[in-house]
């Protein structure tokens, strides 16, 4: 596997469900990002990690939980979504240097479908 | 805060005719500007980037040309190809630090449609 894989790639769940996203990046990055695709809407940024550890929680509904174990990984744990909360989830990962022209590497997305 | 604004599209073209996508944007400093492509049932690709004034960005027979004076980045291409068609995303990062951290702000995205 080479760049930044996402699974599932499409996931349909009820409201009462709990399910989770998975993220993993093969670049050696220290940085790792979810980003939510809505239609016709500008990507949001909703949780950044660097170096396993949280630095920005873009006011994102708590039914949404990230965690990331290791500079590898990310999780995006869900339960109890809501229809609107319906979109493209995106992943992405960047070697964070201190400049600020770092390219963010972009998974394919989980297409998610809440009924 | 932050913003990117794109044209609105959907942009439909033919084969061979050139392309413009019209960026702007509002930032605090010096903000580095990019293009990022999403062609169908894929991630986002960084199409090119440009990191300080008058700096050009160029990959793929696409160009965009960072202009401080008028705040834009637009995306131009001479002679677009079916293989073209695809969502266009403009972006910023600031280069303030503290909840800024890694932060990207998209434009909408522009749909751009190449028929032969």
């Amino acid at each position: 596997e080479t760049g930044v894989t996402q699974t599932p790639r499409h996931l349909v769940m009820g409201m009462t469900n709990k399910k989770s996203l998975k993220c993993e990046q093969h670049l050696g990055h220290n940085a790792m990002y979810w980003y939510k695709q809505s239609a016709k809407k500008p990507l949001e940024l909703m949780f950044v990690y660097s170096l396993e550890e949280r630095v920005e929680n873009n006011s994102v509904p708590s039914r949404f939980s990230p965690e990331c174990p290791n500079s590898s990984h990310l999780f995006l744990h869900l339960h109890t979504l809501q229809p609107e909360d319906s979109a493209l989830y995106l992943c992405a990962s960047s070697q964070e240097e201190g400049d600020p022209w770092e390219t963010q590497y972009f998974g394919p997305g989980t297409r998610l479908l809440v009924l | 805060g932050d913003s990117v604004t794109q044209m609105e599209g959907p942009v439909t073209l033919s084969e061979e005719a050139f392309l413009t996508i019209n960026c702007t944007y509002t930032a605090t400093g010096y903000p580095s500007l990019f293009w990022y492509v999403q062609y169908p049932g894929e991630g986002l690709q960084l199409l090119l980037k440009a990191t300080k004034a008058d700096d050009k960005g160029s990959n793929k027979g696409f160009e965009a040309t960072y202009r401080k004076e008028t705040t834009s980045f637009h995306l131009e291409k001479g002679s677009v190809q079916v293989s073209d068609s695809a969502v266009y995303f403009c972006a910023l990062r600031g280069r303030a630090g503290g909840t800024s951290y890694g932060k990207l702000t998209f434009g909408q995205g522009t749909i751009l449609t190449v028929h032969p």
